[in-house]
């Protein structure tokens, strides 16, 4: 079964930094661009990052360009979501998402269920 | 980065057709084929409905389709079920490598 599962999400004070983790299984992980998606409460989703399938390329939302770094192990399918200067505007959902095929202009047919960060003093 | 712009909400009745509008720009929606729809019930993780503006992956209702005309993006949805009843959002790739999703439409089954 293709799965995802997130996890590294909770409560953090203003400027404070967390890292998410997104594990994947049932499928060639090393093979598919990954992506962060969050959803702030009653809001649309908002794309975050992508990384390639090698890991060499990397894409950022301007929101959280230069705060916050994806990456990916390849050998321990596994992405990454480093976030640091975390700010009130970045509490939200955040879901992994799997790119349908290696493109980041692909859509996203797998989605994790979501790891919940709260940035708030 | 603005999102693209949809109905806030569409209702329609058991067995009826509706059209979901979603419009962008010439930087997305309107310069390439990478238009998805994606269904959200709530508490729930957003499901592929259509990609690459018309095409439905495999276990996808026949019932959904997509389309486009110029910055605008469309998913319709036929024979209206009450399962159909959730929050539908449109994303599209934009230039500079990025991607947009739309604000949600929320569909109500009467």
């Amino acid at each position: 079964e293709v799965q995802l599962e997130e996890s590294g999400g909770g409560l953090v004070q203003p400027g404070g930094s967390l890292r998410l983790s997104c594990a994947a299984s049932g499928f060639m992980f090393n093979n598919y661009v990954m992506t962060w998606v969050r959803q702030a409460p009653g809001k649309g989703p908002e794309w975050v990052s992508a990384i390639s399938a090698s890991g060499r390329s990397t894409y950022y939302a301007d929101s959280v360009k230069d705060r916050f770094t994806i990456s990916r192990d390849n050998s321990k399918n596994t992405l990454y979501l480093q976030m640091n200067g975390l700010r009130a505007e970045d509490t939200a959902l955040y879901y992994c998402a799997k790119d349908q095929v290696g493109n980041i202009a692909d859509a996203f047919d797998i989605w994790g269920q979501g790891t919940v960060v709260t940035v708030s003093s | 980065q603005s999102a693209l712009t949809q109905p806030a909400s569409v209702s329609g009745s058991p067995g009826q057709s509706i059209t979901i509008s979603c419009t962008g720009t010439s930087s997305d929606v309107g310069g390439y084929n990478s238009v998805s729809w994606y269904q959200q019930h709530p508490g729930k993780a957003p499901k592929l409905m259509i990609y690459d503006i018309s095409n439905r992956p495999s276990g996808v209702s026949g019932r959904f389709s997509g389309s486009k005309s110029g910055n605008t993006a469309s998913l319709t949805i036929s024979g209206l079920q009450a399962e159909d009843e959730a929050e539908y959002y449109c994303s599209a790739y934009r230039s500079g490598n990025t991607v947009v999703f739309g604000g949600g439409t929320k569909v109500t089954v009467l």
